[in-house]
C-alpha cells in the first residue's frame, strides 16, 4: 500500500519564527490533507489539497503530486500553534480510507 | 459545514463491560464512516470503514467480534468496545467520507478500562 512519510519527526521553534514541514507519499494520491491535532486531541482539517498551493492565513500548503510530496508552511509562529500536524493521503478515487504519516511534532515556545 | 459530532468525549469502564462510541454527521449525510485508533504519541490506524445498511469492512488485525460497528443511518455510525480490557484504552476517532472539506473527523473519545 501507499507509504507516507513525515519530516522532521520533532520541531522545536521559538514565537515567530518560520518553518517548513514535508509530506513525501510513495504513489499517485486523489486527495491529501493536511491535519493538526492539538492537545486535547482533536483533528483539524487544515488544508485539502491532492495538487497545487492555498494559503489560509500564517498558514500554507503545497502540493507536487507529479513528485509526490507535499509541504505546509507556517509563519510567524504562536504558542497555540504547538501540537502534531499530520500529513494523510487517499490513493484511490472514491469514499476510500485516509492514511496517516506519523506526524510532525511541533512545540512553539515564547 | 460538514461537522462531525462524536460522543462521549471520555469515558472510564471497568473491565469486562461494553462501551459504545457515537458518530453522528449534522449537517451532511454519510453513507460511509471511518472508525480510527490512536495510541500515546503515535499515529492514526484504521480499524474499519462503515458503511450505510451493510457490514463493516475490518481492517487486517483488528477483532470485528469486540470492536462491533453499526451504521444503521446515513447520519449515524457506532463504534462498541465489548468486553473491553485494559489494552483497549486508547484514543477512538470517527471520520466521514469525504464532502467538499475533504474527510472530517470527529472530536474523539478517549477510553480508559479499569
Amino acid at each position: 500500500g501507499i507509504q507516507v512519510e513525515q519530516s522532521p519527526p520533532d520541531l522545536i521553534l521559538q514565537e515567530g519564527a518560520n518553518s517548513t514541514l514535508r509530506c513525501n507519499f510513495s504513489d499517485s494520491v486523489n486527495n491529501l490533507q493536511w491535519f493538526h491535532q492539538n492537545p486535547w486531541g482533536q483533528l483539524i482539517n487544515l488544508f485539502y489539497i491532492p495538487s497545487g498551493t492555498k494559503q489560509n492565513g500564517r498558514l500554507s500548503a503545497t502540493t507536487v503530486a507529479t513528485e509526490r510530496y507535499s509541504l505546509l508552511y507556517i509563519s510567524s509562529s504562536q504558542t497555540t500553534d504547538s501540537g502534531v500536524y499530520f500529513c494523510a493521503v487517499d490513493d484511490s478515487g472514491g469514499y476510500n480510507k485516509l492514511i496517516f504519516g506519523a506526524g510532525t511534532r511541533l512545540a512553539v515556545h515564547p | 459545514g460538514a461537522v462531525v459530532s462524536q460522543h462521549p468525549s471520555r469515558v472510564i469502564c471497568k473491565s469486562g463491560t461494553s462501551v459504545k462510541i457515537e458518530c453522528r454527521s449534522l449537517d451532511f449525510q454519510a453513507t460511509t464512516m471511518f472508525w480510527y485508533r490512536q495510541f500515546p504519541k503515535q499515529s492514526l490506524m484504521l480499524m474499519a470503514t462503515s458503511n450505510e445498511g451493510s457490514k463493516a469492512t475490518y481492517e487486517q488485525g483488528v477483532e470485528k467480534d469486540k470492536f462491533l460497528i453499526n451504521h444503521a443511518s446515513l447520519t449515524l455510525s457506532t463504534l462498541t468496545v465489548t468486553s473491553a480490557h485494559p489494552e483497549d484504552s486508547s484514543f477512538y476517532i470517527c471520520s466521514a467520507a469525504p464532502t467538499n472539506y475533504g474527510y472530517t473527523f470527529g472530536s474523539g473519545t478517549r477510553l480508559t478500562v479499569v
